[in-house]
Formats: structure tokens, sequence, C-alpha cells
């Protein structure tokens, strides 16, 4: 089992609507969360962090943890065209970075 | 710089032949990663720098791949005897705390 997995697949939301994304991961002593986006052709770019339970919030950006259910997920509000991209997961089991295969979102305009 | 710094940005080697990528962390960053990425595909991990000591390296490929830190600050990736599946985007990355950062990468291409 990965330590981290991202199981949806391609997203697709109109202009406007909440993008959800979804990431569980095995490691019950993860403390650590990060959400990322990617852009075609680039690198990995951090956008979030989270380490308590509970709901963060950034802009339109919203991270959820749950460490009960250990899942993350993010939310992305009044989704834009730039919203865009390859969207990865990343915990620190055994203090190395794990990221999950990530998914792809297009907001359609 | 601010950022994380790789160099060359861009390589193409024949089949066959050592090449050697650079990676300058922020400075002041204690963990330094390694990745691959193929078109299209998700990230690879390669090797995991803890200061100069590598606690996992369990993701390089084959021997053929090396990688050293030195005074826990820039780190050499080297593959040798370059072969056409190690073409890719090796990607590198420092962390402190708060997540990891990551370089431009550098595109290596194998003709």
């Amino acid at each position: 089992q990965k330590e981290v997995e991202q199981n949806s697949g391609p997203l697709s939301v109109p202009e406007g609507a909440i993008a959800s994304l979804n990431c569980t991961y095995s490691d019950r002593g993860s403390q650590s969360f990060f959400w990322y986006r990617q852009y075609s052709g680039k690198s990995p770019e951090l956008i979030m962090f989270i380490y308590s339970n509970g709901d963060k919030e950034d802009g339109r950006f919203t991270a959820q943890l749950n460490k009960a259910s250990q899942y993350v997920s993010l939310l992305i509000r009044d989704s834009q065209p730039s919203d865009s991209a390859t969207y990865l997961c990343a915990g620190v089991p055994d203090y190395k970075l794990s990221f999950g295969a990530g998914t792809t979102v297009t907001v359609r305009a | 710089g601010a950022g994380v710094s790789q160099s060359p940005s861009n390589k193409v080697t024949e089949k066959g032949k050592d090449v050697e990528l650079r990676c300058d962390p922020i400075s002041g960053h204690t963990a330094l990663y390694w990745y691959r990425q193929s078109l299209g595909q998700g990230l690879e991990f390669l090797i995991y720098f803890q200061g100069n000591s590598a606690p996992d390296k369990s993701g390089l490929p084959s021997d053929r791949f090396s990688a050293e830190r030195t005074g826990g600050s820039v780190s050499t990736l080297t593959i040798q005897r370059t072969q056409q599946e190690d073409s890719a985007v090796y990607l590198c990355a420092s962390s402190l705390a708060e997540g990891a950062f990551f370089g431009q990468g550098t595109r290596l291409t194998v003709v």
C-alpha cells in the first residue's frame, strides 16, 4: 500500500464551482500534510499545509484534515480556469516527504 | 538566491555517457529530495538526504544512479552510462519543516 493515495481520476468542473480533491494516508503517525499544484511543464508549487485536525482556509483554498479517518482534502472555491492543473497531496511518514499520484483538475470556462 | 536552484536546465546527452545534475537548496534547509518525472507521469522518488546522509535511497532505479550531498548543502545526482529510459525531468526539493520547495528541474534527454 502506498503511503499517500489519491484515487480520484481527472476532475472537470465549471467555472465558479467548487472543486473537491481527496487523499488518504496509511501512516497514523504522519503529522503534516501538504497540497501542491503543478501546471503542465512546471515544477510542483506548495499551496497549502495543514497539521491540525479540522479546516484551514487560505483565500479560495480550504484544506481539511481528519486524522481519525486518515484523510486530507482540498476544496477550491469559485474555481477559475487558472486553477486548471494537477494537484498533489503529500505527507511525511518516517520523516520522508511522500506524494500521491495527483489529480488533474480542468476548470471549464 | 532565495529558491532552489538546479543546473543545467536542459541536458542532451548521448547514450552511454555519464551526466551530473546539480541542486543548490534553500539555505538552512536540512532535508533534500530528488524526484524524477517522465512526461505525463507522477513524481518518482529517487533519494532523500537529511544533512549529508541519505537515510532512504530506495528509489534509485539502478546502480548507475548515485547521489551525494556535501556540507549539508549542494547535492549532485550522477547517472552513469545513460540509457534512453533515463530521459525525464529530474526535480530537486529542499525542506525544513513547512513543506518542501522545488527547483525548476533539469530536463534530461538521452539520444
